[in-house]
C-alpha cells in the first residue's frame, strides 16, 4: 500500500532534550512538508522540501530542524530551543509543490 | 496575509440531515481551495480540491462550491451518516504560494 508513515505515534520529551520525528513516504512524491497542529488553530507550516537535499523554512521554523537526504524520508528534529513543543505534528507529501496533499497519521509530542 | 475562517467551530445534526460547512478567506487571489477530513488523533484526508477557475467539485455525497470574489467556499454533505462525524478543514493556496488552513468545523452526526 502506498502512503506516508509517521513514527512514533506518541513521543515524550524531557527538558533540554532533542527528539526526532520520522516521516517516510513510498508515493514517489517530490514535495514533503511538516505541519504543527495546536487545539483550535489551523495547521502551521514548519518546513517544506521540494526536492532532495533542499528545504525551506515555513512560518514557525525556530527551534526545529530537518534534513532531506533521500526522496522518501523527511525527518523533523525538535530541538531544546523549542520552548513550547507540545503539539500534534503532521507530515505530508505531494507530487508537486502544494498539489493535492497526502498526510501521515501524525505524532503527538508531549513534554515530561 | 491570508486569513481562513470556519464558522461554526462545531455542529451536531441528526442522521439523514444535509450538512452545510462554511469556509471564508480574506484574499481572493488564490490558486485553489481544498477540503480535508480529520478523524480524532489522525492525519488529514483530502476530500475535494477546487481550482480557482472552477465553481464546484463533486464526489459522491460531497459537493464543494467556490465563490472567489466573495471569498467563500461551502462543503455540502448530503444525507449525513454517523460515519461522517469528524473535523472538516479547508485550506486555501494563495497566489504567493502559501497554503493557509482554517481551524476546522467539528461535526457530530447523531444516530
Amino acid at each position: 500500500d502506498g502512503g506516508i508513515t509517521q513514527s512514533p505515534k506518541y513521543l515524550f520529551r524531557k527538558e533540554g532534550q532533542n527528539v526526532t520525528l520520522s516521516c517516510e513516504q513510498n508515493l514517489n512524491h517530490d514535495a514533503m512538508y511538516w505541519y504543527r497542529q495546536d487545539p483550535g488553530q489551523g495547521l502551521r507550516l514548519i518546513y517544506y522540501s521540494q526536492i532532495v537535499n533542499d528545504f525551506q523554512k515555513g512560518d514557525i521554523a525556530e527551534g526545529y530542524s530537518v534534513s532531506r537526504e533521500k526522496k522518501e524520508s523527511f525527518p523533523l528534529t525538535v530541538t531544546s530551543a523549542q520552548k513550547n513543543p507540545t503539539a500534534f505534528y503532521l507530515c505530508a507529501s505531494s507530487v508537486g509543490l502544494y498539489e493535492k496533499l497526502f498526510f501521515g497519521s501524525g505524532t503527538q509530542l508531549s513534554v515530561l | 496575509k491570508q486569513e481562513v475562517t470556519q464558522i461554526p467551530a462545531a455542529l451536531s445534526v441528526p442522521e439523514g440531515e444535509n450538512l452545510v460547512l462554511n469556509c471564508s478567506f480574506t484574499d481572493s487571489a488564490i490558486y485553489n481551495l481544498q477540503w480535508f477530513r480529520q478523524d480524532p488523533g489522525k492525519g488529514l484526508t483530502s476530500l475535494l480540491l477546487i481550482q480557482s477557475s472552477q465553481r464546484e467539485q463533486t464526489s459522491g455525497r460531497l459537493n464543494a462550491s467556490l465563490d472567489k470574489s466573495s471569498g467563500r467556499s461551502t462543503l455540502y454533505i448530503a444525507a449525513s451518516q454517523p460515519g461522517d462525524s469528524a473535523t472538516y478543514l479547508c485550506a486555501v493556496l494563495s497566489n504567493d504560494y502559501k497554503l493557509s488552513f482554517g481551524a476546522g468545523t467539528t461535526v457530530t452526526v447523531r444516530a
